[in-house]
């Protein structure tokens, strides 16, 4: 079974840094793309980045363009989004997600549990 | 990048009525559209991708259609269960750009 596991969440300052994790299982990690979506309290989905099976190749919402660095570690299954110069409109639930196929980058499932991030001074 | 325009943004509907939802991307996509859904408190969950094509498990209730820009997600016989949010997505190219959710809610 796929499961996917994010962590890092938490509460962070203005212009802090934060970096969350998502571990995988029950799938060859290095295979598939993974993204990284974000849900603002109350609000929709909004997709955030992505990076192709072996992370040779990386694209990022221009919201968070120059400010957010997704990047892989297949030794270890896990994916991470690195999170630096934070503003009040990144809080939000921060989901991981599996690509479905090994042709398509966009199509994603399963989600992970998400992990709250909440910016605010 | 490309938008993704969701209508309704709610529907109030009865279990066992057929709801339809209606996505409009900014540009063509081809098929590459998908339809999520999300249940409040819960990761969204992935119901069709290339358009047409249903995730094995899901109930054949759930169908889409579309081309190019405009897609259609349609539930009919409403269930109990299919009480929540759903969500477009294009996955021609990048960003892969969501719409802004539809709620069905219960009549």
């Amino acid at each position: 079974e796929v499961q996917l596991l994010e962590s890092g969440g938490g509460l962070v300052q203005p212009g802090e840094s934060l970096r969350v994790s998502c571990a995988a299982s029950g799938f060859t990690f290095s295979n598939y793309a993974m993204t990284w979506v974000r849900q603002a309290p109350g609000k929709g989905l909004e997709w955030v980045s992505v990076i192709s099976g072996g992370g040779g190749s990386t694209h990022y919402a221009d919201s968070v363009k120059g400010r957010f660095t997704i990047s892989r570690d297949d030794s270890k299954n896990t994916l991470y989004l690195q999170m630096n110069n934070l503003r009040a409109e990144d809080t939000a639930v921060y989901y991981c997600a599996k690509a479905v196929f090994h042709w398509n980058d966009g199509v994603v499932d399963p989600w992970g549990q998400g992990t709250l991030v909440t910016v605010s001074s | 990048d490309i938008q993704m325009t969701q209508s309704p943004s709610s529907v109030s509907a009865s279990v066992g009525d057929r709801v339809t939802i209606t996505c409009r991307a900014s540009q063509s996509i081809r098929s590459w559209s998908a339809w999520y859904q999300q249940k409040p408190g819960k990761a969204p969950k992935l119901l069709i991708y290339a358009t047409s094509s249903l995730l094995s498990g899901v109930p054949s209730r759930f169908s889409g259609s579309g081309s190019g820009t405009e897609f259609t997600l349609t539930i009919n016989s409403l269930q109990p269960e299919d009480f929540a949010t759903y969500y477009c997505q294009q996955a021609n190219s990048f960003p892969h750009t969501f719409g802004q959710g539809t709620k069905v809610e219960i009549k």
